[in-house]
This record gives C-alpha cells, structure tokens and sequence, in this order.
C-alpha cells in the first residue's frame, strides 16, 4: 500500500535556527512528493515538489526538500527559521496507480520560537 | 494565491437541513477533488473528479454527493445534514499538463458545523 508518514507531530525551532521536518514514503515506481503549508483557517498552500531532476529542490518562501531515494524519505528544510513560519505543514504522495489522487501525511506543526 | 473559491466560508446550520458547498476554480484545470479536515488534522478525501460528467468517491466514506457540470464548478452537497458531518471541507484542483502539472491548489476551506 501506498503512503506517507510524518513521524512527528510537532517541531520546535528557536527564530534563525534550521528547521527539519520530515517525511517518509512508501510507493510503487516513481515518486511525486509535494509540501504544502497551512495556516490557521485556511487552506493549503502549495511549497515545492519533487517530480524528477535534482534531488534538492527550493520552493516557496525558502524552503527546500531533500529527496532520498535509498531512504525513501522528502525531508523539508529551512537554513533559519523564522517566527511567521509556524503553522502546520503536511507531506503528500501522488498516487501513481493510473490515477490522479494523493495521500497526505498527518501534519506536523512547527512553532518557531522568538 | 490560487484562484479558487469556495463558499461559504462558515455555516452552521441546524440538523436534517440540505446544504451545498460550492467550489469554484478560474485556472482551467481538469481535476478537482473534496477533502474533509478536521482542525488541525490529517485531509480525507472524499470525492474527486477527472472533468466534466466525471465523478468518483474517495478513499473516506462519506454521505455527500457530487456533480461536474462545468469545468470550473464542482458543489458538494449533503441532503440532509448531520453532526457528525461537523468539520473543515477543502477544494482543490489540479491539472495534467504544463509546469505545474500535478500541484493542487486548494481553495481556502468551508468550516461547517451541524448543530
């Protein structure tokens, strides 16, 4: 079965430290691995993603995402963080079984520390 | 920001009632797709669609129904609503083709709560 996990349910940072959040997969053939962001009452906002090519890739708002094929992990990442980063960011997978849905990890709330 | 809407942003409404939750996109895309959230919670996906006429049911059971009369349009709708049916709604669609192929944009979100 296809899936995602985001082994934890929160991180804490402290401002202009590196921020990790991770996330593993687990999928047949090729992986489409997105990030996304949410803030409070809202929706989801689209960060970066990972189709082919390079396995670092830089998104919005300085984020970036390693994908690591042997360890099957996308792990975002952000050199300093900043307070305005913490909200709830979820991983996803697109399932690549002939359709278009994705599977989205259980979220992982950062909060970053003045 | 994406240009994709969804109304209302809140309702409480009374249980029995019938409801739509309407969605709409500007961006042309073929697909689109209902999650339901609760706050602070993993998504569930509960209904998507590959373009017009086009509908199927998701991975979580759920009591609404769905249609696809126009590319830019797919309402959500409850014929008659419940408590349990309390939680956040997410729009989101996609397309196939181009840069972005693949991304969801998601609309802000319709919070209902059934009393």
């Amino acid at each position: 079965a296809q899936s995602v996990a985001q082994p934890e349910d929160q991180v804490n940072v402290a401002e202009g430290n590196p921020l990790t959040v991770k996330c593993t997969y687990s999928v047949s053939g090729n992986p489409y691995l997105f990030w996304y962001v949410q803030y409070p009452n809202r929706g989801l906002q689209f960060l970066l993603k990972y189709i082919t090519g390079d396995n670092l890739v830089k998104g919005s708002y300085g984020f970036e995402a390693e994908f690591n094929k042997s360890q099957t992990s996308f792990h975002l990442k952000k050199p300093s963080a900043l307070v305005s980063d913490s909200a709830l960011y979820f991983c996803a997978v697109r399932v690549t079984s002939g359709t278009y849905k994705y599977i989205f990890g259980t979220g992982t709330r950062l909060k970053v520390l003045a | 920001e994406a240009d994709i809407y969804q109304t209302p942003r809140y309702l409480v409404i009374g249980t029995g009632k019938k409801i739509t939750l309407e969605c709409s996109q500007t961006m042309g895309h073929d697909k689109m797709y209902w999650y339901q959230q609760d706050p602070g919670m993993e998504l569930h996906l509960i209904h998507y669609s590959y373009g017009v006429n086009s509908t199927e049911k998701g991975d979580l059971s759920s009591e609404s129904t769905v249609s696809r009369i126009r590319t830019e349009h797919f309402p959500l709708t409850l014929e008659s609503a419940r408590p349990s049916h309390t939680s956040q709604y997410l729009c989101a669609s996609s397309e196939t083709r181009g840069g972005l192929a693949d991304t969801q944009y998601f609309g802000p979100g319709t919070r209902l709560t059934v009393l």
